[in-house]
Parts: C-alpha cells; sequence; structure tokens
C-alpha cells in the first residue's frame, strides 16, 4: 500500500516553463487536495477535488490547474511558471464523509528561476 | 487568507522536558487537528479532535479541543529525540479543507 505518491521530488524550472505536478493515491479516497508550504506560513490550500470530474479553488488557486478524470490521481498543472510559485507542494486525499482525517504524500520541492 | 495562530513559533528544549503549544482562531471549527512534519517529508497526523471540550491523548501526546470552538492546545510530555520536528495545527473547515497554522518548530538539546 503506496498510500499518497508525489513525484517529482525535486524540480527547478524557468520563468514561463509548463509543469504538471502528479499526485496518485492507492486509497479509494474520493477527496483529494494540493497544499502548498512556505516558510513561516503552514500549509495554504491551492484546489481540491471531492471526486472524479469535480474540482473547486482553495485559499490560493491563481496560476494553478487541476482536473480530476480518475479517483486516482489528481494533477496539479502550472501553465506558466513565476518564481512566486517557488514552494513546497503536498498533496493529501481523505475518505469521504465529514472529520476524516487527510493522508500527505511527502512533497515536491519546486523551485522557479 | 485565514490561518491560525499558533504558538510559539520555535522552541528550544532539554531532553525530558514537557512541551506546550497552542493555537487561536477567530473562526469556529468543527474539527481540530495536530500533525507532525519530519524534514523532507509531509505532515503526518498525531491526534485528531471532534467535539468540544475533548481531551484526547496518543502516547505521551495529549491534546484539547477548546470549548469556544476556536482553540486548542498540544502537551508532550517527557519528550525524546525522536520528537523534534514542526508541529502543525489545523482547523477542519467542512468535509476536507484544511486550514493550518504557522507551525512550532521544536529543537530537543540532549
Amino acid at each position: 500500500n503506496a498510500g499518497v505518491t508525489q513525484t517529482p521530488k525535486f524540480q527547478v524550472l524557468k520563468t514561463g516553463q509548463s509543469m504538471t505536478l502528479q499526485c496518485a493515491q492507492d486509497m479509494n479516497h474520493e477527496y483529494m487536495s494540493w497544499y502548498r508550504q512556505d516558510p513561516g506560513m503552514g500549509l495554504r490550500l491551492i484546489h481540491y477535488s471531492v471526486g472524479a470530474g469535480i474540482t473547486d479553488q482553495g485559499e490560493v488557486p491563481n496560476g494553478y490547474n487541476v482536473s480530476r478524470s480518475t479517483t486516482e490521481d489528481f494533477p496539479l498543472r502550472l501553465l506558466s511558471a513565476a518564481p512566486s510559485q517557488t514552494s513546497v507542494y503536498f498533496c493529501a486525499s481523505t475518505m469521504a464523509g465529514s472529520n476524516q482525517p487527510q493522508h500527505f504524500g511527502d512533497g515536491t520541492r519546486l523551485s522557479i528561476l | 487568507g485565514q490561518q491560525l495562530n499558533q504558538s510559539p513559533q520555535s522552541m528550544f528544549i532539554q531532553e525530558g522536558e514537557d512541551v506546550s503549544m497552542n493555537c487561536t482562531s477567530s473562526s469556529i471549527f468543527n474539527t481540530w487537528l495536530w500533525y507532525k512534519q519530519d524534514p523532507g517529508e509531509g505532515p503526518v497526523l498525531l491526534i485528531a479532535l471532534y467535539k468540544a471540550g475533548e481531551l484526547t491523548s496518543n502516547g505521551r501526546l495529549t491534546a484539547q479541543f477548546g470549548i469556544t470552538r476556536k482553540d486548542s492546545f498540544l502537551n508532550i510530555s517527557a519528550s525524546i529525540p525522536s520528537d523534534v520536528g514542526i508541529y502543525f495545527c489545523a482547523g477542519l473547515q467542512g468535509a476536507q479543507k484544511l486550514v493550518f497554522g504557522q507551525g512550532t518548530r521544536l529543537t530537543i538539546n540532549p
């Protein structure tokens, strides 16, 4: 049981490049989310999905797109990377239903030059 | 954006000491969660609190959900070296939207 798997673990991009961060979970969780973590600010929600075909914006969605074509996968796309998007990105998943704890991946460390 | 106010931001203690950290919010949450993050890894859930006033323990960890539903604390008793890391509180909004505190970085001197 791999849990939540994020790829790549590290990436360096140039300003203006595009990139997709991958997230996959094998727990058949309905809910999946993307967070970014910046120094001294904890984690902030970017986008989330309550099931295949359904996505919604979180606290900091600008500059990011998501899609949920399958229950297992929830990719995060940067269409035109900016230095302000340098961060550590975490994907999380959880079962449907209230109060279910979220399981986090190990993160993708992204640097935009 | 909304964030929880977590304090202290950092702690430097001796091995064996007890630790206390807390979170406050201007908003009500129906679920409070405490996570620990080790370097290079994602947050790992330590304790989940579901009812106002609830006091829950997990080994040497004890957490409480404030009566007003706007605060929570986490205590660690008899700290050991593996307790080093960053601790985050989080409030759950709706089904899955987590709002995080800024984190408390715990350093332990042996």
